[in-house]
């Protein structure tokens, strides 16, 4: 059993539509990822939450909004997508603090496609 | 601009035979090293992590890690069809920042 869970599993769009997804992590880490990967490419780092505060925003459009409502929980909220957004969207945690080497586990990822 | 390479393959290997997976870094103050696995459509699974010179065994899995040539490779004894993915490898550089640097990936292929 994964200890990082995703839903949905897939998920299509359209562009007008607000949709949100959602990933928990049950590994008591306090660092949470979101990444974009792309067919055939490595993931491409989205955000970044340490202690459910957003540290690292790589320059990601708004029409992407994350949120941490609590150590366990992140979300994805998507609003007004375009059909270049369809990826598989990657969950991930790790642990945060001295001693700790980053060790990045994932989600089993949302499919997304933006019609 | 710090990078990561790995060879693309399609690197193709009997069964029972050992691959071995090539990663070089271009930051030389990185500091842990990772491997993962990818197979077609599932998110990448966590397989090896290293972080100090040598190698590190786990299983039928060993990475190697040199820090002077910059380079951290991965081992598979008696390969599998089962093997038959892509093989990710990232790099963490020093600072507090949690970003990884990826590699292309390389692709294993496991003739039965």
């Amino acid at each position: 059993d994964t200890e990082v869970t995703q839903t949905p599993k897939h998920l299509v769009m359209g562009m007008t539509n607000k949709k949100s997804l959602k990933c928990e992590q049950h590994m008591g880490h306090r660092a949470m990822y979101w990444y974009k990967q792309k067919a055939k490419k490595p993931p491409e780092l989205m955000f970044v939450y340490s202690y459910e505060k957003l540290s690292i925003n790589e320059s990601v459009p708004s029409r992407f909004s994350p949120e941490c409502p609590n150590s366990s929980l992140l979300n994805l909220h998507l609003h007004a997508l375009q059909p270049e957004d369809s990826a598989l969207y990657l969950c991930a945690s790790s642990q945060v603090g001295a001693g700790s080497y980053n060790e990045q586990f994932f989600g089993p990822g949302t499919r997304l496609t933006v019609l | 601009q710090k990078e990561v390479e790995q060879n693309s393959g399609p690197l193709s290997v009997p069964e029972g035979a050992i691959a071995s997976l090539n990663c070089t870094y271009s930051d030389r103050v990185s500091q842990s090293f990772f491997w993962y696995r990818q197979y077609s459509g599932k998110s990448p699974e966590l397989i090896m992590s290293i972080y100090s010179n040598g190698d590190k065994e786990d299983g039928r899995f060993t990475a190697q890690l040199n820090k002077a040539s910059q380079y951290v490779s991965l081992l598979i004894r008696d390969s599998q069809p089962s093997d038959s993915a892509t093989y990710l490898c990232a790099v963490k550089n020093a600072g507090n920042n949690r970003k990884l640097i990826w590699g292309l990936g390389t692709s294993l292929a496991v003739n039965p």
